[in-house]
């Protein structure tokens, strides 16, 4: 299947800074990226969606001010996490899919943030 | 959005039995469905999916079963193994407008 990548793995932050996390698709170009949030062995919880060269269309409860999505580009979308409490701490994932091609969509390795 | 339920939480079945996942969702436009596995701190990787055109697909020990009507779809999963012991996720997608969201998901364990 096709590859997503997704960057950092891992990635410990003081609270009050911003964080960036990165989701790249390496072997297909994606029109839309889907950006999750994963508690501990709960199920995914869709934050935004975002097609590329448009705005973050955002889930109710989701603040955009907070949660900045950017996909400037068919291959790369970035979720920066900005001013980072504790409570933010959680497992964020992507996931991309080509709308023209209608595939289905394929995940990023995740990435786990703990804000301390 | 679309609202998607799925159940059992939990399932514990022994090896070589069967087990068996349901989804309901609540948007009639949903016409993509999905299942994932995640196994623990890795990706959810698709194993198998099914579009609202057809009533079953099977692959192999993997089945789904879909009911429009009464919207809701399942996962068979028969002659469980120990390596299919993970968390398993439905999911409900409206390809049209590109909207994707994941049932509650369900841990899995198949006893040896």
């Amino acid at each position: 299947g096709a590859v997503v990548s997704q960057h950092p793995s891992r990635v410990i932050c003081k609270s009050g800074t911003s964080v960036k996390i990165e989701c790249r698709s390496l072997d297909f170009q994606a029109t839309t990226m889907f950006w999750y949030r994963q508690f501990p062995k709960k199920s995914l919880m869709l934050m935004a969606t975002s097609n590329e060269g448009s705005k973050a269309t955002y889930e109710q409860g989701v603040e955009k001010d907070k949660f900045l999505i950017n996909h400037a580009s068919l291959t790369l979308s970035t979720l920066t996490v900005t001013s980072a409490h504790p409570e933010d701490s959680s497992f964020y994932i992507c996931s991309a899919r080509d709308l023209r091609g209608d595939t289905e969509a394929f995940f990023g390795q995740g990435t786990r943030l703990t804000v301390v | 959005g679309e609202n998607v339920e799925q159940h059992p939480s939990t399932l514990s079945v022994q090896e070589g039995d069967s087990a068996v996942i349901k989804c309901t969702y609540s948007d009639s436009a949903s016409n993509y469905f999905p299942w994932y596995k995640q196994e623990l701190g890795k990706r959810p990787q698709l194993i198998i999916d099914i579009r609202s055109n057809v009533g079953e697909k099977k692959d192999q020990r993997i089945a789904v079963t879909l009911n429009k009507t009464a919207k809701h779809f399942s996962l068979h999963i028969t002659e469980t193994q120990p390596e299919d012991s993970a968390v398993y996720f439905c999911a409900a997608m409206d390809r049209r407008v590109n909207q994707f969201y994941f049932g509650t998901g369900t841990s899995l364990t198949v006893i040896p």
